[in-house]
């Protein structure tokens, strides 16, 4: 989307590659994550999403990794595809107290051929 | 197609002016969340409305307001229109109230890229 303009953290991962994109979030409280995906010129795709509970959840291609200890969240892309080229944003809930996302500043990631 | 619904796609206006963005939400969800992505601050949460009542507030400036119609398509309204309120403005929808009642997961329309000259 519009987001290319950003000055984003990039990664460049090669076509076959796995790629891993890391997110820190800053609320402790936060008890629900997701990843989003966003494509030039479209709105935020959801990807995956994982709760406090889980340290760990697999989707297709794709696996979330959750350390509450250190407030960090990951996704890994296997095998990354040239349509995996986008910005990927972590967002994060505190569902006890509110219901809205607040998300990160974004990862570019450009897969090479 | 997330099946959210944005118009119009592209704005522009002056300085001063005032705009309303439309958002229609999915078939059947209740909630509709606004976000301003701008170049600098990334996806930024303005408001959230669940079934016509708002439900959470984020970062957002008085000249902006927003409401739900009873029939769950939602408005932004944002006056008094200044250069650092060109951005793009997303609309979300969601099933649920938000993370308390179930997933957040919310799907984004397309976006209304509004630039104020």
């Amino acid at each position: 989307g519009e987001s290319v303009g950003l000055h984003l953290p990039t990664l460049s991962v090669q076509e076959g590659d796995n790629s891993i994109i890391n997110c820190a979030y800053s609320n402790s409280a936060s008890d629900y994550f997701i990843w989003y995906k966003q494509e030039s010129g479209k709105g935020p795709q959801f990807i995956i999403d994982i709760r406090s509970n889980m340290d760990k959840r697999q989707g297709q291609r794709v696996t979330v990794l959750l350390n509450k200890t250190v407030k960090h969240l990951s996704l890994q892309i296997a095998a990354t595809q040239p349509g995996d080229s986008a910005v990927y944003f972590c967002a994060e809930a505190d569902t006890g107290t509110a219901s809205k996302l607040t998300f990160g500043t974004g990862t570019r990631l450009q897969v090479t051929l | 197609d997330s099946g959210v619904t944005q118009t119009p796609k592209h704005l522009i206006t002056a300085t001063g002016q005032r705009v309303t963005l439309r958002c229609s939400p999915r078939s059947g969800d209740l909630s509709v969340y606004w976000y301003q992505q701008s170049l600098d601050q990334g996806l930024q949460f303005l408001i959230q409305y669940y079934n016509g009542e708002e439900r959470a507030k984020g970062n957002i400036l008085e000249r902006f307001s927003a409401q739900q119609f009873p029939d769950l398509h939602s408005e932004l309204n944002l006056s008094s229109l200044e250069l650092g309120d060109s951005a793009l403005y997303f609309c979300a929808s969601s099933a649920s109230g938000g993370a308390a009642m179930g997933s957040t997961e919310a799907f984004f329309g397309q976006g209304t890229r509004l630039t104020v000259v």
